[in-house]
């Protein structure tokens, strides 16, 4: 059974630029949820789609946004990117049927760099 | 305050040793609390699930709740050098649909 596959896998931007992540869950899950990871911050939540509806949200400006296909992959977006914006940004999904997400399978990021 | 603590060390110690990392949470709302491991350039990986209070064992990993304390453990024994990782905490309550993770804690065991 194939894992979650993110790409790309490492990206360099400058800043004021924007960036289109892609997300491929594992097949048969339908919650696709997207973190970022800092080494300041840890992995903070940005978003949780389920059968193409945003169900949470983080404390993330409006310049990040996702989506979701109905084929559950899941795409996000950050416009006007930061320096702040650097970061490893990790795609988890699971059954998400209902209650709690459960056990969250993560890819293996895609790593941004912004200059 | 952040709705989960965990101190992200660095934690060094010897091979063989008992390791303890511990986290702190703010939101009584979580039912659910949970060990990842990520390897350096890999994304997490469930090690331990537990719901509500109490103690759960597998293998040389013991992860224990106490809610009335809003405080977690991850307790690893005769620790091996493969056990180097970060560990992250994490716990999402009924219906929340999110799960949050604490900082991580980074583990070094030496041969």
């Amino acid at each position: 059974k194939a894992g979650v596959t993110q790409t790309p896998r490492y990206l360099i931007k400058t800043r004021g630029q924007q960036v289109t992540l892609s997300c491929s869950p594992i097949s048969g899950h339908r919650s696709v949820s997207w973190y970022q990871q800092t080494p300041g911050q840890g992995l903070q939540f940005l978003f949780e789609y389920f059968s193409e509806t945003q169900r949470n949200k983080g404390n993330f400006p409006g310049r990040f946004s996702g989506r979701q296909f109905s084929n559950s992959r899941s795409e996000m977006n950050v416009s006007t990117l930061e320096l702040g914006d650097s970061a490893l940004y990790l795609c988890a999904s699971s059954l998400g049927s209902g209650g709690p997400t459960g056990e969250l399978f993560f890819g293996e990021g895609s790593r941004l760099t912004v200059l | 305050q952040k709705e989960v603590e965990q101190d992200p060390g660095p934690l060094s110690v010897p091979e063989g040793a008992i390791v303890s990392l511990n986290c702190t949470y703010s939101n009584s709302a979580f039912q659910y609390f949970m060990w990842y491991r990520q390897y350096s350039r890999k994304g997490p990986e469930l090690l331990m699930y537990t719901y509500s209070s109490g103690n759960k064992e597998d293998g040389r990993f013991t992860a224990q709740v106490d809610k009335s304390s809003k405080y977690i453990s991850l307790f690893i024994r005769d620790s091996q050098p493969s056990d180097s990782a970060t560990y992250l905490c994490a716990m999402s309550g009924t219906g929340g649909f999110k799960t949050i993770f604490g900082a991580g804690t980074r583990l070094f065991v030496k041969a």
